[in-house]
């Protein structure tokens, strides 16, 4: 079944920048989308962009523009989420998910990944 | 703030029915039928537990159903147990791959 793991907990001064990766296995990497979500203390989720694995693109919501990239590398079937310029509001933990074959829910998410933004 | 409205929290005894509200507008929850649950433990990736508004995924009990009404979407756990507490989220697709959500409904079980 669909696999998602992502890296380690991180600790972030204001101002760095902060990479998360998110692993898939038990299906063919190319051939779901993957999403990243975060969820900050207390909070809701935020849905916060889409990757195509396959290289054919990716958005990002309004609040994000300008300082989050998402890569990927099928050799290791790997995503990536960078978020720049840090600020304690990003403190939260950070969620990659899929949709699979559906189109509009998540039906595979990751454990989570905690950054924690502080001075 | 979230762009969903859900309860902070509902509460209920072992076998009895709670219903958790989630209430948005005529662009996201109102538009068409996107309309999912995520179940958040603990510890544990969330699980999503109703999708399209009605649809239950392979493996979660016929206990938990969902429905809409306008703008409203509304998740409904009968038979409570125990394993049942947990945070409950509600998120409806708006196009363009973005999705909102509500700030999520703690179900303790009395």
């Amino acid at each position: 079944q669909v696999q998602l793991v992502q890296s380690g907990a991180e600790v972030k001064k204001p101002g760095a920048t902060v990479k998360v990766s998110c692993k898939g296995s038990g299906y063919t990497f190319t051939n779901y989308h993957i999403h990243w979500l975060r969820q900050a203390p207390g909070q809701g989720f935020e849905w916060m962009g889409i990757i195509n694995p396959r290289g054919t693109g990716t958005a990002y919501a309004q609040k994000f523009q300008g300082r989050i990239t998402m890569t990927r590398d099928t050799s290791t079937s790997t995503v990536y989420m960078e978020l720049s310029s840090l600020i304690s509001d990003d403190t939260a933990v950070y969620y990659c998910a899929t949709t699979g074959d559906g189109l509009y829910h998540f039906d595979s998410w990751g454990q989570g990944t905690r950054v924690t933004v502080s001075s | 703030q979230s762009a969903l409205t859900q309860p902070r929290s509902v509460s209920g005894s072992p076998g009895q029915s709670v219903t958790i509200s989630c209430t948005g507008t005529s662009s996201d929850v109102g538009s068409d039928n996107y309309v999912s649950w995520y179940q958040e433990s603990p510890g544990k990736a969330p699980k999503l537990i109703i999708y399209d508004v009605t649809k239950r995924p392979s493996g979660v009990p016929d206990r938990f159903s969902g429905s809409k009404s306008g703008n409203t979407a509304s998740l409904t756990i009968s038979g409570l147990q125990a394993e049942d507490e947990a945070d409950y989220h509600c998120c409806s697709y708006v196009g363009n791959h973005i999705r909102v959500f509500g700030g999520g409904t703690k179900l303790t079980v009395l």
